[in-house]
């Protein structure tokens, strides 16, 4: 059975940092691109960034673009998203989300995990 | 620009049909999209990938109720005999050739 379990969340002050994790388990990790998908209060599903299996690609939403890190280590089948700068914007519900397609970089996402809070207030 | 575009709202009673809609963006009218559900206070989940000629494949558990169809930009989503618990969002994805992703803005059902 997939599992994707999001941790790391809290609230923060505007600014500081915020590194999240979702351990997954039930697949081969190293066989799948790996995304963070957020959730703003009262919003829709928002894209925030994505990495291949291998780390050879990795891409982000314009929004968070040279403050946020994804990375991924497949010997703790873990992926990571350092989230430097915080603003109030960043308020959000964040997910972890598998691609479906063992070794290609762009897809769906057939699994979600069931996300964790990150709340950027004073 | 890769863009999706979903209703806001529908609503449909208990035991009948419903049908979203998912309309892709001028040039993109041959793109596959993934169809997501959304129930209150739970994360997403995987309903089923839909294919521009309207061949669709499920994800694990998604009843037959959930059914795809597709015409030129337009995916759609049908789920016949509501029950309470389809009431939730539903959010249509998809992606280029990069590893960006793309969401719809999400349609809430409402099961009257």
């Amino acid at each position: 059975e997939v599992q994707l379990v999001e941790s790391g969340g809290g609230l923060v002050q505007p600014g500081r940092s915020l590194r999240l994790s979702c351990a997954a388990s039930g697949f081969t990790f190293d066989d799948y691109a790996m995304h963070w998908v957020r959730q703003a209060p009262g919003k829709g599903l928002e894209w925030v960034s994505g990495i291949s299996w291998n780390s050879g690609s990795i891409g982000y939403a314009d929004s968070v673009k040279g403050r946020f890190t994804i990375s991924r280590d497949n010997a703790k089948n873990s992926l990571y998203l350092q989230m430097n700068s915080l603003r109030a914007e960043d308020t959000a519900l964040y997910y972890c989300a598998k691609g479906s397609k063992k070794r290609v970089v762009s897809n769906l996402y057939d699994y979600w995990g069931q996300g964790t809070l990150v709340t950027v207030s004073s | 620009q890769l863009v999706l575009t979903q209703s806001p709202s529908a609503s449909a009673s208990l035991g009948a049909s419903v049908k979203l809609t998912c309309t892709l963006s001028s040039g993109h009218s041959s793109y596959a999209i993934a169809w997501h559900q959304q129930q209150p206070e739970k994360g997403p989940r995987y309903l089923m990938k839909l294919n521009s000629d309207g061949s669709h494949s499920k994800g694990d558990g998604i009843p037959d109720r959930f059914s795809g169809s597709s015409s030129g930009a337009e995916r759609y989503l049908t789920i016949s005999s509501l029950q309470s618990e389809d009431e939730a969002d539903y959010y249509c994805q998809t992606w280029g050739t990069g590893i960006q992703g793309v969401f719809g803005g999400g349609t809430k059902l409402t099961v009257l």
